[in-house]
């Protein structure tokens, strides 16, 4: 099974700033690569995948890169709403396998 | 528009059979595959298995043995069950539509299962 290595797994940081979190795969997973918010109250969101498309109604201020083994999810400038926890997972093959998660939280 | 809905028992006993239903609008069972996850304490996000828009279905490993999914397409409605469950099954249980090659872009709110005697 891929191994999904996410970090960090807490991060403290304020409106307008930019932060980014690493998801590191144990072996190639070509582009496959997707990313979730998840928020209290509401369903899990998929922001991005394959890598670096944006999910329709994603905001611009996020971003996704990364192929191989390591990725990485920005997001620029924060919104209030950003502050969530945040998933990656890996769609190259089955067993499909999640990151551990990286909670954000207002500094 | 799309949406998920998953309805469990909320408690069961060890070594008893969980059965939850995930109702479905705004699209077809048979256009699409749909997935199960689970996030545990212990092991954080984990997916189960799908059920394929054909009526086929794939497991993990992990759970092989014990679960089974299947679907009632006239009710819009997919069934998760599994077996023998243990103290560690307990968590969120989530029904998702799986979008090729294997993401997922609608969830379900999810249902808590505590397992527990």
């Amino acid at each position: 099974d891929v191994q999904m290595t996410q970090s960090p797994s807490y991060l403290a940081a304020s409106p307008g700033e930019s932060v980014s979190i690493s998801c590191k795969a144990s072996k190639s997973i070509n582009t496959y690569l997707a990313w979730y918010q998840e928020k209290p109250g509401k369903t899990n969101k998929l922001l991005i995948y394959s890598g670096s498309t944006l999910q329709s109604g994603t905001p611009s201020r996020f971003s996704g890169s990364g192929s191989g083994t390591d990725f990485t999810l920005t997001i620029r400038s924060l919104e209030p709403e950003d502050f969530a926890v945040y998933y990656c997972q890996q769609h190259n093959e089955y067993p499909l396998t999640f990151g551990s998660g990286t909670k954000l939280e207002i500094k | 528009q799309v949406q998920l809905k998953e309805t469990g028992p909320g408690l069961v006993q060890p070594t008893q059979t969980l059965s939850i239903t995930c109702t479905v609008s705004g699209f077809s069972l048979t256009s699409y595959y749909m997935q199960w996850v689970r996030q545990t304490p212990g092991k954080g996000l984990e997916w189960m298995g799908f059920i394929r828009s054909g009526g086929s279905t794939e497991y993990n490993s992990e759970f092989k043995s014990r679960l089974s999914i299947s679907r009632d397409t006239s009710k819009n409605q997919v069934f998760l069950k599994m077996n023998s469950l243990k103290t560690e099954d307990t968590g969120v249980y989530y029904c998702a539509r799986d979008h090729w090659p294997g993401y997922f872009d609608f969830w379900g709110p999810g249902t808590m299962v505590t397992v527990s005697s």
